[in-house]
């Protein structure tokens, strides 16, 4: 199936780990995105890539690296955890960074920071 | 810079019934205006959206919006509701400069049968 697809699922993990994220898309899209949902189910957009260079990076604190190896695949790397980064993370996919192509998402990966 | 707003945070409506869910928009050119609905644990599915022309515009399962320059409004409507359109639905503005969505904060729809 055509899809955006994240691992883990689930992740739960102890304050001060790092742990990644990984997103791939089979869509043969350019343009990759990571996006924050917060425990009120705000949507903040963290980072965009396209053809394998960031574009975007919304003030992130750089213990959040994303890593793009190659257009279909872009990993989230988030080093010394803290409470706070608690949320679900999503993975989207588009054809371009033109404003009309659509956004594919991920299923999501929930990550809980004890 | 832009930003969207979903006054309502719940909506709940019954099984059958019209549903309208709003969403208004501050954004300095032409926006590029989107509803997606999210489903318990799931991802978000795109239910339409609008670039130019006709200002009403047709999404999947039986979903429209209307986009309304004057009142920076983009609603979406249904007419008659499904239980299983319970969700959360998200109206977002997309942006050149890197294809950015801003979202709004949501509005949660629960139906009752």
């Amino acid at each position: 199936d055509t899809a955006v697809s994240q691992t883990p699922k689930y992740l739960v993990t102890q304050m001060g780990n790092d742990k990644s994220i990984k997103c791939e898309q089979n869509l043969g899209h350019d343009t990759m995105y990571w996006y924050k949902q917060d425990s009120k189910k705000f949507l903040k957009i963290m980072f965009s890539y396209n053809n394998k260079e960031l574009i975007i990076n919304e003030t992130v604190p750089n213990r959040f690296s994303p890593k793009s190896p190659d257009k279909a695949h872009l990993n989230l790397h988030i080093n010394s955890l803290e409470l706070g980064d608690s949320a679900v993370y999503f993975c989207a996919s588009s054809r371009g960074t033109r404003a009309d192509n659509e956004q594919f998402f991920g299923p999501g990966t929930r990550l809980t920071v004890l | 810079a832009q930003s969207v707003t979903q006054p309502d945070i719940h909506i709940t409506v019954s099984e059958g019934a019209s549903l309208e869910l709003r969403c208004n928009y501050s954004y300095g050119a032409t926006p590029y205006l989107f509803w997606y609905v999210q489903s318990p644990g799931q991802g978000l599915q795109l239910l339409l959206k609008y670039f130019s022309g006709d200002t009403l515009v047709q999404g999947i399962k039986g979903f429209e919006a209307e986009f309304k320059r004057s009142q920076s409004s983009f609603n979406l409507r249904k007419p008659s509701v499904h239980w299983s359109d319970a969700a959360e639905y998200f109206c977002a503005v997309g942006t050149g400069g890197g294809n950015k969505l801003t979202f709004g904060t949501g509005t949660q729809l629960k139906v009752e049968l």
